[in-house]
C-alpha cells in the first residue's frame, strides 16, 4: 500500500530536549516536505527536499533541521524545542517535475502532534 | 508571492443542503489549483484538482471550476452528507512542487 508514515504520532516533551520526527514514503517520490498546521494559519511549509541530499527552507524553517540521506526518508529534527513549536506536523511527498504520471498530488502522512512544555 | 484566501469557518449545514466554500488566489503565471480534505484524525488527501483555466475538477459529488478571470476555485456540492464533515483546504501550485494552502474551512453536517 502506498503511504507516508510518520513517527511518533503523539509526543509530549520539554523545552530544550532534542527530538526527531521520522518520515518515510514507499512511493519512490523525489519530492518530500514538512508542514506544520496551526489553528487559523492553515498549513505552513517548514522545509522541503527535491531529491537526495537536496534540501531547502520553506516559509517557517527557524528552529528546525532536516536531512535527506535516502530517497525514502526525510526526518524533521528539533534541536532545542520551544513551546511555540507545539503544533501538528505533516510530512508529505510527491513525484517531482512534469513528467508522465505526475498528477501534482501531494501525499500526506497522518500527522504528528507535538506538545512542548 | 503566491497566496490563497478561503472563506472562514466553521460552516454548519443540514444534510442534503447545498455547499459552497469560496476560494480565491493570487499567483504569478498559471498555477494548478487543488482542494484537499482532512477527515478527523487523518492527514490531508486530494479531493480534486484543475490545471488550467476553465477546467472543472470533480470527485465524490464535489466540483470546482478554475476561473482565471476572477482568480477563483470555489468548491461546491449539491447535497451534502454527514460523512462530508471535515476540514477543506484550497491550495495552489505554481512552478515548483510547493503547495501554498489556504487556512482551511471546517465543515460540519448535521443530520
Amino acid at each position: 500500500e502506498a503511504q507516508v508514515t510518520q513517527n511518533p504520532r503523539y509526543l509530549i516533551t520539554v523545552t530544550g530536549k532534542k527530538l526527531t520526527v521520522t518520515c518515510s514514503q514507499n512511493m519512490n517520490h523525489e519530492y518530500m516536505s514538512w508542514y506544520r498546521q496551526d489553528p487559523g494559519l492553515g498549513l505552513r511549509q517548514i522545509y522541503y527536499s527535491m531529491n537526495v541530499e537536496v534540501t531547502d527552507k520553506g516559509d517557517v524553517p527557524e528552529g528546525y533541521k532536516v536531512s535527506r540521506k535516502e530517497k525514502r526518508n526525510f526526518p524533521l529534527i528539533l534541536e532545542s524545542p520551544s513551546p511555540n513549536q507545539t503544533s501538528l506536523y505533516f510530512c508529505a511527498s510527491s513525484l517531482a517535475g512534469t513528467g508522465r504520471g505526475n498528477t501534482g498530488e501531494l501525499f500526506f502522512g497522518e500527522g504528528s502532534r507535538l506538545t512542548v512544555l | 508571492g503566491n497566496s490563497v484566501t478561503q472563506m472562514e469557518g466553521p460552516v454548519t449545514l443540514s444534510e442534503e443542503a447545498f455547499l459552497t466554500i469560496n476560494c480565491t488566489y493570487t499567483a504569478t503565471g498559471y498555477p494548478s489549483l487543488f482542494w484537499y480534505v482532512q477527515y478527523p484524525g487523518e492527514g490531508l488527501q486530494l479531493l480534486l484538482k484543475a490545471t488550467k483555466a476553465d477546467d472543472k475538477g470533480s470527485n465524490k459529488g464535489f466540483e470546482a471550476t478554475y476561473r482565471k478571470e476572477t482568480t477563483s476555485f470555489h468548491l461546491e456540492k449539491g447535497s451534502v452528507q454527514v460523512s462530508d464533515s471535515a476540514v477543506y483546504f484550497c491550495a495552489l501550485k505554481a512552478g515548483v512542487e510547493k503547495l501554498t494552502f489556504g487556512t482551511g474551512t471546517r465543515l460540519t453536517i448535521i443530520p
